[in-house]
């Protein structure tokens, strides 16, 4: 199967407080890519960051970081200090070949 | 640089009609994409061009999608005749090495189909 899970349809989080979205894969391959993008209202998706399977060190940019856990097949995203501008619909996806596999998206909503 | 342009941003069309949308990419990304994103689902491959061929649509409808990228720059995707199922945004992308840079989106045209 080529899913990718995200558990948690909503979020919500106190502004300059830490979140956590969940993500899940399956995959029988060794050599792929996870990323995350943001989905705002304006519908335009946004690369947050991105994992190359095979580095171990997890990636980070800024106040976004990832935990990458290649075994379980998770790579969750952290954000910190969380903004209002955060607030939109974050997808997971897993990059193999030619393809992306998204997840069905989590809406988070950063809280004044 | 310039994003990813497409139009219309909205569309509303009787079920049974036709409906084209466009897309055009960065300049110099080689390869395009068009996505199907259902309310409540994440965006789903229709179709994958490098430069003006085809390289996947395995999972475009080809009874009544179809979709042409001329001279390897802009694109044209079209429904007909459309379904009530077709309620979507379709989402444009381009890229420029391919999936490990990931894409740039546009900001999609939302379809309705009543």
């Amino acid at each position: 199967a080529q899913t990718v899970t995200q558990s948690q349809p909503e979020m919500s989080v106190q502004e300059a407080e830490t979140v956590t979205l969940s993500c899940t894969y399956d995959t029988s391959e060794s050599n792929y890519y996870l990323f995350w993008y943001k989905q705002p209202p304006s519908r335009q998706m946004i690369l947050v960051i991105r994992q190359e399977a095979y580095k171990q060190q997890n990636a980070t940019e800024n106040r976004f970081s990832v935990n990458f856990q290649k075994a379980a097949k998770s790579f969750s995203l952290k954000i910190s200090d969380s903004q209002l501008g955060d607030t939109a619909m974050y997808f997971c996806a897993r990059g193999t070949g030619n393809q992306f596999y998204f997840g069905t998206g989590t809406s988070l909503t950063v809280i004044p | 640089e310039a994003g990813v342009a497409q139009s219309p941003r909205y569309k509303i069309i009787e079920k049974r009609q036709s409906v084209a949308f466009w897309c055009n990419p960065i300049s110099g990304h080689a390869t395009l994409y068009w996505y199907q994103q259902i309310l409540g689902q994440g965006p789903k491959l229709l179709i994958q061009f490098q430069n003006n061929g085809v390289v996947d649509d395995s999972q475009l409808p080809k009874d009544r999608f179809s979709a042409e990228r001329l001279k390897g720059v802009d694109s044209t995707l079209k429904i007909q005749p459309a379904k009530l199922e077709d309620s979507a945004v379709y989402l444009c992308a381009s890229s420029l090495g391919g999936l490990p840079e990931g894409y740039t989106f546009g900001s999609g045209t939302r379809l309705t189909v009543v």
